[in-house]
């Protein structure tokens, strides 16, 4: 099956700084990669949609200046957390599929802990 | 706006016992449904996907079923492992656009 990888799979950062997680497709082209956020013992909640060559889509109350997301290439997308604090603390999962409403697979997720 | 329930939010039984999740959505237009397991700390692993033509899919231990109309899903496993033990997670993805609404998941522990 399609492997998604997703790196670092955790990050300790102190309150301020960038965090930059990588998502990459590696043995298909993503139209479009996904990003989530998880908190702990709940289900995912869709930050943002991005394809390549284009802008991300930011879900409601996302603020796109703090999560700046780049879809670079058809197998590349990073999300950047920008001057992070400790509510950014999270579980961030990348998804991506061939087509749209296809398949998603999964990156396997990166532990922020903000300081 | 799209929602997906997960009924029961967690189940424990014992190895061997055949077992069904549960997963709900409120609009019936969708595209496909997917299922997903999700071990602690863990990204996602896709299980089974059902498109909205189909009625169930199956993959070994596992059969997904879809009833469109009544907006329900069920992922049935059999002959249930201690090795299940995980999150399931179904997603609905609906015809209007490229994107995935969760279910909060069925926490499922299979005691040896």
């Amino acid at each position: 099956g399609a492997v998604v990888s997703q790196h670092p799979s955790r990050v300790i950062c102190k309150s301020g700084t960038s965090v930059k997680i990588e998502c990459r497709s590696l043995d298909f082209q993503a139209t479009t990669m996904f990003w989530y956020r998880q908190f702990p013992k709940q289900s995912l909640m869709l930050m943002a949609t991005s394809n390549e060559g284009s802008k991300a889509t930011y879900e409601q109350g996302v603020e796109k200046d703090k999560f700046l997301i780049n879809h670079a290439s058809l197998t590349l997308s990073t999300l950047t957390v920008t001057s992070a604090h400790p509510e950014d603390s999270s579980f961030y999962i990348c998804s991506a599929n061939q087509g749209i409403r296809e398949k998603l697979f999964f990156g396997s997720g990166t532990q922020l802990s903000v300081l | 706006k799209q929602e997906v329930t997960q009924i029961p939010a967690a189940l424990s039984v014992p190895e061997g016992e055949n077992l069904v999740l549960n997963c709900s959505f409120t609009d019936s237009a969708i595209y496909n449904l997917q299922w997903f397991r999700q071990d602690p700390g863990k990204g996602l692993t896709s299980l089974l996907l059902i498109q909205s033509s189909q009625r169930e899919q199956t993959s070994g231990r596992l059969n997904a079923s879809l009833d469109k109309s009544s907006g329900r899903s069920t992922l049935y496993i059999a002959a249930s492992q201690p090795g299940d033990s995980a999150t399931y997670l179904c997603a609905v993805a609906p015809y209007n656009f490229n994107k995935f609404y969760f279910g909060s998941g069925t926490k499922l522990n299979v005691k040896p």
